[in-house]
């Protein structure tokens, strides 16, 4: 799997936008990247993943470059409770039944929302 | 109720000790898996399970080992517990790769773990 490169600390001011970088500039053209968060001391929770289109949900966007080297994640209009450490994972397609799904996390970026 | 849960929640124990953490899920997944994560640092993964039938190491799996009971449980062994196994564990789950939701793992709320 890739490895990912994000800054270890961001400031946003609450009901602004929130835009997280990622470095992944060895990713293959068979690898996603995925995004998670953790709330201090709870549980990782998934929030997104592409592999060369944007995509939005509920919750994000995830803008990729075209070179796919990078990618920002988005939260449109950060909240108090977005406050967490964001994890960018580049990771491949399981394509058969034995294949493996796990995860790689590195240190990830930790959000600070501010009122 | 909370679909991946661990017990239990803390546990303090001394060098030496066996110790068991266990997770059961209700989502139905094929897939678990159980991570440790230090202060500051990431989650590394320590065993992971496709099916009852199945059990694979992962990046840190030793002095722990697993038990998958059933496709709901999944139970991690420290054998004999030492400090620089304190930490905070979580268990998480995923469906199959045919799922639509192949991608997403769900974690339970952890364990902190420490031992004197």
């Amino acid at each position: 799997d890739a490895k990912t490169t994000q800054p270890p600390s961001m400031d946003c001011a609450e009901g602004r936008a929130a835009n997280l970088p990622c470095n992944h500039s060895t990713i293959s053209g068979n690898e996603y990247v995925y995004w998670y968060r953790q709330i201090h001391s709870q549980g990782p929770q998934y929030i997104i993943h592409g592999l060369k289109n944007n995509e939005t949900n509920e919750m994000a966007s995830l803008i990729i470059t075209e070179d796919r080297k990078s990618s920002t994640l988005i939260l449109p209009h950060a909240t108090l409770r977005d406050t967490a450490v964001y994890y960018c994972i580049v990771r491949a397609r399981p394509l058969a039944e034995t294949s493996g799904s796990r995860l790689t996390f590195g240190e990830g970026t930790q959000l600070t929302v501010n009122p | 109720d909370a679909d991946v849960t661990q017990t239990p929640r803390n546990r303090i124990t001394k060098t030496g000790k066996r110790i068991m953490l266990e997770c059961s899920q209700t989502k139905g997944h094929d897939r678990m898996y159980w991570y440790r994560q230090d202060p500051g640092l990431g989650l590394r993964l320590i065993y992971y399970s496709f099916d009852v039938k199945d059990i694979n190491k992962g990046e840190i799996s030793d002095g722990y080992s697993v038990s998958r009971q059933a496709q709901a449980k999944f139970s991690l062994s420290l054998e004999s517990a030492i400090p620089n196994q304190t930490a905070l564990y979580f268990c998480a789950t995923s469906p199959n790769w045919r799922d639509q939701s192949y991608n997403e793992q769900f974690f339970g709320p952890g364990t902190r773990l420490t031992v004197l």
